[in-house]
């Protein structure tokens, strides 16, 4: 089984459409996150929820909105979509915020065109 | 949070030791290191991670220096599945994200 599952695992996209893309994880962790790979290969963290509870929202714009549904989901959508949305899309999940251990999912790419 | 330092790539010969060092000068008392890696196209993967003592478990050692200014990675026979990009992250741990680096890029070849 895979722990941390993310779809879909490739997306391409026009401008302007609303997208999203969906996380689940079997782990029984309490926190997911979910990151942004860009072209230049750096990740950066996005949004972090504990217990269904927005703990973390970076500098990102209002058109990415987080939802978790339950402990064992975090979704992100995407409105209005823009070339510079462009990026591999990683989720995790962690128990607690303990950071020993945080597993990935396989990353979605998504290509607006 | 402490800032890490690592080299861009480094090579290593398939079946040798890889040693990949960080340098976290800044690093303060309560801050652990951490070692994750990203080969092409997966997600990150956790390594290890450690306080002030040396750290094993079945990937990998890590080596931190008694002043924990420094720690190596330690790779005792990399193999060509090894190859990846390597992240030394210093974070504590009652934080709440982890917040990658450029990393090393380090090239395992027969």
């Amino acid at each position: 089984d895979t722990a941390v599952s993310q779809t879909p695992k490739y997306l391409v996209t026009q401008m302007g459409n609303d997208k999203s893309i969906k996380c689940e994880q079997n782990l029984g962790h309490d926190t997911m996150y979910w990151y942004k790979q860009d072209s230049k290969k750096f990740l950066k963290i996005m949004f972090s929820y504990n217990n269904k509870e927005l703990i973390i929202n970076e500098t990102v714009p209002n058109r990415f909105s987080p939802k978790s549904p339950d402990k064992a989901h975090l979704n992100l959508h995407i409105n209005s979509l823009e070339l510079g949305d462009s990026a591999v899309y990683f989720c995790a999940s962690s128990q607690g915020r303990r950071l020993a251990e945080a597993f990935f999912g396989q990353g979605t790419r998504l290509t607006v065109v | 949070d402490a800032k890490t330092t690592q080299p861009t790539s480094m090579d290593c010969a398939e079946g040798r030791a890889a040693n990949l060092p960080c340098n976290h000068s800044t690093i303060s008392g309560n801050e652990y290191v951490y070692w994750y890696r990203q080969i092409h196209s997966q997600g990150p993967q956790y390594i290890i991670h450690g306080l002030k003592n040396n750290e094993t478990n079945e990937m990998a050692s890590l080596i931190i220096t008694e002043d924990r200014k420094s720690s190596t990675l330690i790779l005792p026979h990399a193999t060509l599945r090894d190859t990846a990009v390597y992240y030394c992250i210093v974070r504590n741990q009652a934080g709440t994200a982890l917040i990658f680096g450029k990393g090393t890029t380090l090239s395992v070849s027969s």
